[in-house]
């Protein structure tokens, strides 16, 4: 089994549609969580980070982490054409500088205009 | 402007012909390190530093060297490249032990015949 369980997709959704990204884990040590953004023929760029558990919320994106299910997720609302791309969630222990880092897959996400 | 540079961007070898792709940050970031990228398998760890002179295995190791000698640069090194080392990869950087964000170059496109 893997660290990180993510659906690789694809996902095709409507323009406006809510979009919803998710990922399991199975390592309680995991203090970390993070979504990245990686357009095609380019590296992934941070999008979210959370700390724990709770939600955080940035504009029309919210990342909910609950460490109690070992399950994360993002949302998109108002889903543009320009969010067309693959999200990686990534979580990682406390205090490593993000070498100890561990990806999921990622999904692929086509917003159809 | 913020970034981490990757050279070259694509590269075609054959098998045993040894080859080298640069990174450098210019961020003054203490760890850098280096993924690799493959289809339904996401990023997979190589090699990770943590500062000058000090390099670690990552979960896919076999077949690469890296070294650190400058802070700012952190080459791969394929000394015998094998069809199996075909993939995408990425060099990443962050600012430390208290800082999980990665910064990723945009990537170097490897095939090897």
């Amino acid at each position: 089994q893997k660290e990180v369980e993510q659906d690789p997709g694809p996902l095709s959704v409507p323009e406006g549609a809510i979009v919803s990204l998710n990922c399991t884990y199975s390592n309680s040590a995991f203090q970390y969580f993070m979504w990245y953004r990686q357009y095609s023929r380019k590296g992934p760029e941070l999008l979210m980070y959370t700390y724990s558990s709770g939600n955080k919320e940035d504009g029309r994106f919210t990342a909910q982490v609950d460490k109690s299910s070992k399950y994360i997720s993002l949302f998109i609302r108002d889903s543009q054409p320009s969010d067309s791309a693959t999200y990686l969630c990534a979580m990682s222990p406390e205090g490593t500088g993000g070498f100890k880092t561990i990806f999921g897959a990622g999904t692929r996400l086509f917003v159809k205009a | 402007e913020a970034q981490v540079t990757q050279n070259p961007r694509y590269l075609i070898t054959v098998t045993g012909k040894k080859l080298t792709v640069t990174c450098s940050q210019n961020m003054n970031h203490e760890y850098m390190s280096w993924y690799r990228q493959d289809p339904g398998l996401g990023l997979r760890q190589i090699y990770y530093s943590m500062n000058v002179e000090v390099t670690d295995k990552g979960d896919v190791p076999e077949g690469y060297k890296v070294s650190r000698k400058e802070k700012r640069n952190f080459p791969l090194i394929l000394e015998s490249p094998s069809p199996n080392q075909t993939s995408l990869y990425f060099c990443a950087s962050s600012g430390g032990q208290s800082n999980e964000k990665l910064f990723f170059g945009s990537g170097t496109q490897l095939s090897v015949l």
